[in-house]
Protein backbone atom coordinates (compact mmCIF):
# COMPACT_ATOMS: atom_id res chain seq x y z
CA UNK A 1 0.00 0.00 0.00
CA UNK A 2 1.06 3.35 -0.76
CA UNK A 3 2.30 5.48 1.84
CA UNK A 4 1.70 9.60 2.82
CA UNK A 5 2.93 11.81 -0.58
CA UNK A 6 4.22 14.70 -0.57
CA UNK A 7 4.76 17.10 -3.71
CA UNK A 8 7.19 18.33 -4.49
CA UNK A 9 9.91 16.74 -2.90
CA UNK A 10 12.18 20.14 -2.87
CA UNK A 11 11.01 23.86 -3.77
CA UNK A 12 13.27 27.02 -4.05
CA UNK A 13 11.44 30.34 -3.94
CA UNK A 14 12.21 33.82 -3.24
CA UNK A 15 11.02 36.25 -0.20
CA UNK A 16 7.60 37.78 -0.71
CA UNK A 17 6.63 34.64 -2.87
CA UNK A 18 3.75 32.57 -2.30
CA UNK A 19 4.09 28.77 -2.47
CA UNK A 20 1.75 25.44 -2.20
CA UNK A 21 2.39 22.17 -1.02
CA UNK A 22 0.62 19.04 -1.84
CA UNK A 23 -0.09 15.83 0.36
CA UNK A 24 -2.00 12.72 -0.64
CA UNK A 25 -3.05 10.58 2.29
CA UNK A 26 -3.01 6.95 2.93
CA UNK A 27 -6.30 5.41 1.56
CA UNK A 28 -8.85 5.48 4.09
CA UNK A 29 -7.37 8.23 6.12
CA UNK A 30 -9.57 10.79 6.63
CA UNK A 31 -6.84 13.39 8.54
CA UNK A 32 -4.62 15.37 7.47
CA UNK A 33 -1.71 17.17 9.59
CA UNK A 34 1.07 19.75 8.70
CA UNK A 35 4.16 20.16 10.55
CA UNK A 36 7.01 22.42 9.98
CA UNK A 37 10.55 21.21 10.87
CA UNK A 38 13.56 23.80 10.96
CA UNK A 39 17.10 22.44 10.74
CA UNK A 40 18.08 21.02 13.96
CA UNK A 41 14.18 21.20 16.06
CA UNK A 42 11.68 18.48 16.13
CA UNK A 43 8.51 18.86 13.84
CA UNK A 44 6.57 21.92 14.85
CA UNK A 45 2.55 21.54 14.04
CA UNK A 46 0.51 23.97 11.94
CA UNK A 47 -2.77 22.41 11.08
CA UNK A 48 -4.81 19.41 10.88
CA UNK A 49 -7.77 19.07 9.23
CA UNK A 50 -10.37 16.32 9.15
CA UNK A 51 -13.39 15.29 7.44
CA UNK A 52 -12.53 19.04 5.52
CA UNK A 53 -12.63 20.93 8.37
CA UNK A 54 -9.88 22.62 10.14
CA UNK A 55 -9.66 21.00 13.68
CA UNK A 56 -6.45 22.25 15.23
CA UNK A 57 -3.99 25.42 14.70
CA UNK A 58 -0.65 25.76 15.85
CA UNK A 59 0.88 28.98 16.38
CA UNK A 60 1.71 30.07 12.83
CA UNK A 61 0.78 33.64 11.51
CA UNK A 62 -2.01 34.20 8.97
CA UNK A 63 0.07 33.86 5.98
CA UNK A 64 -0.18 29.58 6.76
CA UNK A 65 -3.01 28.75 5.59
CA UNK A 66 -4.32 24.95 4.48
CA UNK A 67 -7.37 23.42 2.95
CA UNK A 68 -8.27 19.40 2.65
CA UNK A 69 -10.07 18.22 -0.50
CA UNK A 70 -13.26 15.71 -0.52
CA UNK A 71 -10.69 13.31 -1.54
CA UNK A 72 -9.02 13.96 1.94
CA UNK A 73 -5.67 15.14 -0.11
CA UNK A 74 -4.83 18.39 1.20
CA UNK A 75 -2.44 21.76 0.85
CA UNK A 76 -0.35 24.00 2.62
CA UNK A 77 -0.40 27.50 0.98
CA UNK A 78 2.02 30.23 2.81
CA UNK A 79 2.14 33.80 1.35
CA UNK A 80 4.39 36.13 1.82
CA UNK A 81 7.37 34.17 2.13
CA UNK A 82 10.43 34.72 4.55
CA UNK A 83 13.70 33.80 4.80
CA UNK A 84 12.78 32.08 8.23
CA UNK A 85 10.26 30.04 6.25
CA UNK A 86 12.79 27.85 4.62
CA UNK A 87 11.98 24.41 6.40
CA UNK A 88 11.06 20.78 6.34
CA UNK A 89 7.07 20.97 5.45
CA UNK A 90 5.60 17.25 6.82
CA UNK A 91 2.14 15.86 6.41
CA UNK A 92 1.14 13.37 8.32
CA UNK A 93 -2.52 11.30 8.04
CA UNK A 94 -4.07 9.43 10.05
CA UNK A 95 -7.28 7.50 10.73
CA UNK A 96 -9.11 9.03 13.16
CA UNK A 97 -9.32 12.63 14.21
CA UNK A 98 -7.99 11.84 17.57
CA UNK A 99 -7.65 8.99 20.12
CA UNK A 100 -4.85 7.50 22.57
CA UNK A 101 -4.10 4.90 19.70
CA UNK A 102 -3.92 7.21 16.61
CA UNK A 103 -0.75 6.65 15.02
CA UNK A 104 0.23 9.40 12.95
CA UNK A 105 1.98 7.84 9.52
CA UNK A 106 4.13 11.07 8.01
CA UNK A 107 4.91 11.46 4.66
CA UNK A 108 9.02 12.05 3.32
CA UNK A 109 8.35 15.75 3.60
CA UNK A 110 9.01 18.81 1.07
CA UNK A 111 12.12 20.76 1.62
CA UNK A 112 11.41 24.60 0.83
CA UNK A 113 14.29 27.20 0.55
CA UNK A 114 13.49 30.76 0.62
CA UNK A 115 16.11 32.91 -0.85
CA UNK B 1 1.08 17.92 26.36
CA UNK B 2 3.44 17.54 29.10
CA UNK B 3 7.19 18.68 28.79
CA UNK B 4 9.57 15.84 27.94
CA UNK B 5 13.58 15.90 28.53
CA UNK B 6 15.75 13.70 26.61
CA UNK B 7 19.67 14.02 26.43
CA UNK B 8 21.18 15.51 23.39
CA UNK B 9 22.75 12.25 21.96
CA UNK B 10 23.75 8.64 22.65
CA UNK B 11 26.31 6.00 20.99
CA UNK B 12 25.96 1.87 20.98
CA UNK B 13 27.06 -0.50 19.33
CA UNK B 14 25.66 -2.72 16.59
CA UNK B 15 23.87 -5.41 18.11
CA UNK B 16 23.97 -4.36 21.83
CA UNK B 17 20.93 -2.81 23.38
CA UNK B 18 20.20 0.32 24.04
CA UNK B 19 18.48 2.35 26.22
CA UNK B 20 16.69 5.29 25.56
CA UNK B 21 16.10 7.39 28.63
CA UNK B 22 12.85 10.40 28.31
CA UNK B 23 11.82 12.29 31.67
CA UNK B 24 8.24 13.35 32.17
CA UNK B 25 7.99 14.82 35.59
CA UNK B 26 4.81 16.51 34.89
CA UNK B 27 2.77 13.90 33.61
CA UNK B 28 -0.32 13.78 34.34
CA UNK B 29 -2.90 10.58 34.81
CA UNK B 30 -4.53 10.11 31.62
CA UNK B 31 -1.43 11.08 29.34
CA UNK B 32 -0.09 8.79 27.39
CA UNK B 33 3.63 8.22 26.24
CA UNK B 34 4.33 8.33 22.69
CA UNK B 35 7.93 7.30 21.00
CA UNK B 36 8.59 8.67 17.33
CA UNK B 37 11.89 8.34 15.59
CA UNK B 38 13.07 9.90 12.13
CA UNK B 39 15.67 8.25 10.13
CA UNK B 40 17.78 10.35 7.92
CA UNK B 41 16.13 12.32 5.09
CA UNK B 42 12.44 10.70 6.03
CA UNK B 43 9.80 11.72 8.06
CA UNK B 44 9.07 10.46 11.74
CA UNK B 45 7.50 7.40 12.37
CA UNK B 46 5.80 5.72 14.81
CA UNK B 47 7.50 3.46 17.13
CA UNK B 48 5.66 2.26 20.49
CA UNK B 49 3.18 3.83 23.13
CA UNK B 50 2.30 3.23 26.68
CA UNK B 51 0.53 4.67 29.81
CA UNK B 52 1.33 2.58 32.88
CA UNK B 53 2.80 -1.04 31.66
CA UNK B 54 5.64 -2.24 29.67
CA UNK B 55 4.57 -2.74 26.66
CA UNK B 56 6.48 -4.67 24.02
CA UNK B 57 6.39 -4.37 19.89
CA UNK B 58 7.98 -5.82 17.29
CA UNK B 59 10.45 -2.85 17.06
CA UNK B 60 11.15 -2.01 20.69
CA UNK B 61 10.40 -1.88 24.36
CA UNK B 62 9.01 0.78 25.92
CA UNK B 63 9.53 1.08 30.16
CA UNK B 64 7.43 3.38 32.26
CA UNK B 65 8.82 3.69 35.88
CA UNK B 66 6.16 2.92 38.75
CA UNK B 67 5.39 6.48 39.60
CA UNK B 68 5.38 7.33 35.40
CA UNK B 69 7.84 10.73 35.56
CA UNK B 70 10.38 8.47 33.63
CA UNK B 71 10.34 5.95 30.79
CA UNK B 72 12.82 4.11 28.59
CA UNK B 73 12.95 3.29 24.91
CA UNK B 74 14.87 -0.13 24.69
CA UNK B 75 16.00 -1.41 21.27
CA UNK B 76 16.81 -5.09 22.36
CA UNK B 77 19.66 -5.14 19.41
CA UNK B 78 20.89 -1.91 17.51
CA UNK B 79 21.39 -2.03 14.08
CA UNK B 80 22.94 0.62 11.69
CA UNK B 81 19.48 0.86 10.53
CA UNK B 82 18.41 2.02 13.96
CA UNK B 83 20.95 5.42 13.76
CA UNK B 84 18.01 8.25 13.96
CA UNK B 85 16.58 10.98 15.91
CA UNK B 86 14.11 9.58 18.82
CA UNK B 87 10.92 11.59 20.12
CA UNK B 88 9.83 11.16 23.42
CA UNK B 89 6.33 12.72 23.06
CA UNK B 90 3.65 12.71 26.28
CA UNK B 91 0.10 13.52 24.96
CA UNK B 92 -2.99 13.93 26.81
CA UNK B 93 -6.06 12.35 25.61
CA UNK B 94 -8.29 14.16 27.82
CA UNK B 95 -9.04 16.92 24.95
CA UNK B 96 -10.06 14.76 21.95
CA UNK B 97 -10.07 17.19 19.64
CA UNK B 98 -7.00 16.21 17.77
CA UNK B 99 -4.01 14.44 16.97
CA UNK B 100 -1.34 17.26 17.54
CA UNK B 101 1.91 16.03 18.68
CA UNK B 102 4.16 18.24 20.37
CA UNK B 103 7.98 17.25 19.28
CA UNK B 104 10.90 18.07 21.71
CA UNK B 105 14.69 18.40 20.20
CA UNK B 106 14.81 14.10 20.36
CA UNK B 107 18.11 12.18 21.19
CA UNK B 108 20.01 11.27 18.46
CA UNK B 109 20.89 8.00 18.81
CA UNK B 110 24.70 6.72 17.02
CA UNK B 111 25.09 3.54 15.91
CA UNK B 112 28.99 1.74 15.40
CA UNK B 113 29.62 -0.91 13.31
Amino acid sequence: DAGVTQSPTHLIKTRGQHVTLRCSPISGHKSVSWYQQVLGQGPQFIFQYYEKEERGRGNFPDRFSARQFPNYSSELNVNALLLGDSALYLCASSLLLAGWNNEQFFGPGTRLTVL
Amino acid sequence: DAKTTQPNSMESNEEEPVHLPCNHSTISGTDYIHWYRQLPSQGPEYVIHGLTSNVNNRMASLAIAEDRKSSTLILHRATLRDAAVYYCIVKTVLCLTNSKLTFGKGITLSVRP
